[in-house]
């Protein structure tokens, strides 16, 4: 099946500083990736939808400002945390559909763990 | 807006016995439904995918039934094993490829 990497798989930062999450899809193409949010025991909640070549749309509450969204290539999707606080602590997931596939399955990355001190 | 229950937190049966999750939505109507499995710290696996004109789904030892009339799906794994034992979420689409998830139910096979 498809794959899609996520680097780092952990980080630990400080207050205030900035933290980028790159999403890969290793196999396929994919004009469009997902990012979610997970905090412990709940469910992912999607942030945000990354496009190819045009801007990000942003769910309702997800700062636009606060969670930068660069989709450079058909391959890779980069959400950065700016400023990030204590309470951006989370699991960070990214998704793609591939292109052109009309079955919807989503390949999931293997997430990566924030922790803001 | 949306709404999805998974019928509990946590389940527990014993090896070799059928396991059954349920996902209950409102206000919405989805196309298809989704069930996938996650692990401690992964990523969530794409199991099955069900359509809205598609009563039953079989992949294995799974098994999905989507019942658009009652906004339900069940999936089962039968003969269940300890490597089945994970959080397995469903998800509805919502459009272009969107999805909503549940919340989860976390199986533990107790050999």
């Amino acid at each position: 099946g498809a794959v899609v990497s996520q680097h780092p798989s952990w980080v630990i930062c400080k207050s205030g500083t900035s933290v980028k999450i790159e999403c890969r899809s290793l196999d396929f193409q994919a004009t469009t990736m997902f990012w979610y949010r997970q905090f412990p025991k709940q469910s992912l909640m999607l942030m945000a939808t990354s496009n190819e070549g045009s801007k990000a749309t942003y769910e309702q509450g997800v700062e636009k400002d606060k969670f930068l969204i660069n989709h450079a290539s058909l391959t890779l999707s980069t959400l950065t945390v700016t400023s990030a606080h204590p309470e951006d602590s989370s699991f960070y997931i990214c998704s793609a559909p591939p292109s052109g596939r009309y079955d919807n399955e989503q390949f999931f990355g293997p997430g990566t763990r924030l922790t803001v001190l | 807006s949306q709404k999805i229950e998974q019928n509990s937190e946590a389940l527990n049966i014993q090896e070799g016995k059928t396991a059954t999750l349920t996902c209950n939505y409102t206000n919405y109507s989805p196309a298809y439904l989704q069930w996938y499995r996650q692990d401690p710290g992964r990523g969530p696996v794409f199991l099955l995918l069900i359509r809205e004109n598609e009563k039953e789904k079989r992949k294995e030892r799974l098994k999905v039934t989507f019942d658009t009339t009652l906004k339900q799906s069940l999936f089962h794994i039968t003969a269940s094993q300890p490597a089945d034992s994970a959080t397995y979420l469903c998800a509805l689409d919502v459009g272009a490829n969107n999805l909503f998830f549940g919340t989860g139910t976390r199986l533990t096979v107790i050999p």
